[in-house]
């Protein structure tokens, strides 16, 4: 079965430093990947997502993820963290042809001013 | 355009009333799918119907809840009895064709926040 694990409830950054969120999943075969982000009250919204190709994937938002199979990793990476980012980020995968997209637990992002 | 739209947005009601959430999806969208988030189990994909067809409901966690689809634009999700522990954020979401493992994006409503008393 699928699943993902994102080893950091809380991150704490200040503002204008880097970021990195980790994601790390189990699938047997090649994984199609996501990051969805939640500000409070509001529904998810989607970042990126990898099916294949380039392994270095741009997002919105100035967020960008790299796959790495030999590491079953998929974080996720922002050179600049600005205030707004503040929210939830969660990870998630699903297998080629099914359509159960398995979330992980998600990451609490605060950003200091 | 507009996205999947839920409603009621909150809901507060007494244990052992019926509940019934709503959605519509983004049109042309052919996958429907119902998420249940809360804090001790994150995210949980309850059903999700193709073609206004349920495929898989195995994550529904008992006979309590029930989910239709009886027309491309419009599903509902249905708790009767309501008890205390299915206070959560109900999602609705909709993709394109077959969904996420055909390479599609799902897009989430903003929710309906339900309370049980």
């Amino acid at each position: 079965a699928q699943s993902v694990t994102q080893p950091d409830i809380h991150i704490t950054v200040s503002e204008g430093a880097s970021l990195e969120l980790r994601c790390n999943y189990s699938y047997g075969a090649t994984p199609y990947l996501f990051w969805y982000v939640q500000s409070p009250g509001q529904g998810l919204q989607l970042l990126l997502k990898y099916f294949s190709g380039d392994t270095l994937v741009q997002g919105i938002k100035g967020f960008e993820a790299e796959f790495k199979r030999s590491q079953s990793s998929f974080n996720l990476r922002k050179p600049s963290v600005h205030w707004s980012d503040a929210a939830e980020y969660f990870c998630a995968v699903v297998g080629g042809g099914g359509n159960k997209l398995t979330f992980g637990t998600g990451t609490q992002l605060k950003v200091e001013l | 355009d507009a996205g999947v739209i839920q409603s009621p947005r909150h809901e507060v009601t007494e244990m052992g009333q019926e509940v019934t959430l709503r959605c519509k999806p983004i049109s042309g969208h052919n996958s429907l799918f119902w998420y249940r988030q809360t804090m001790m189990r994150g995210l949980e994909l309850l059903i999700y119907f193709n073609n206004n067809v349920p495929i898989d409901d195995s994550g529904m966690p008992e006979d309590r809840f029930s989910a239709k689809m009886p027309n491309a634009s419009f599903s509902t999700l249905k708790i009767q009895p309501s008890e205390p522990r299915d206070s959560a954020v109900y999602f609705c979401a909709s993709s394109p064709q077959a969904g996420p493992g055909s390479g599609n994006t799902i897009y989430f409503g903003e929710g309906s926040w339900l309370t049980v008393v």
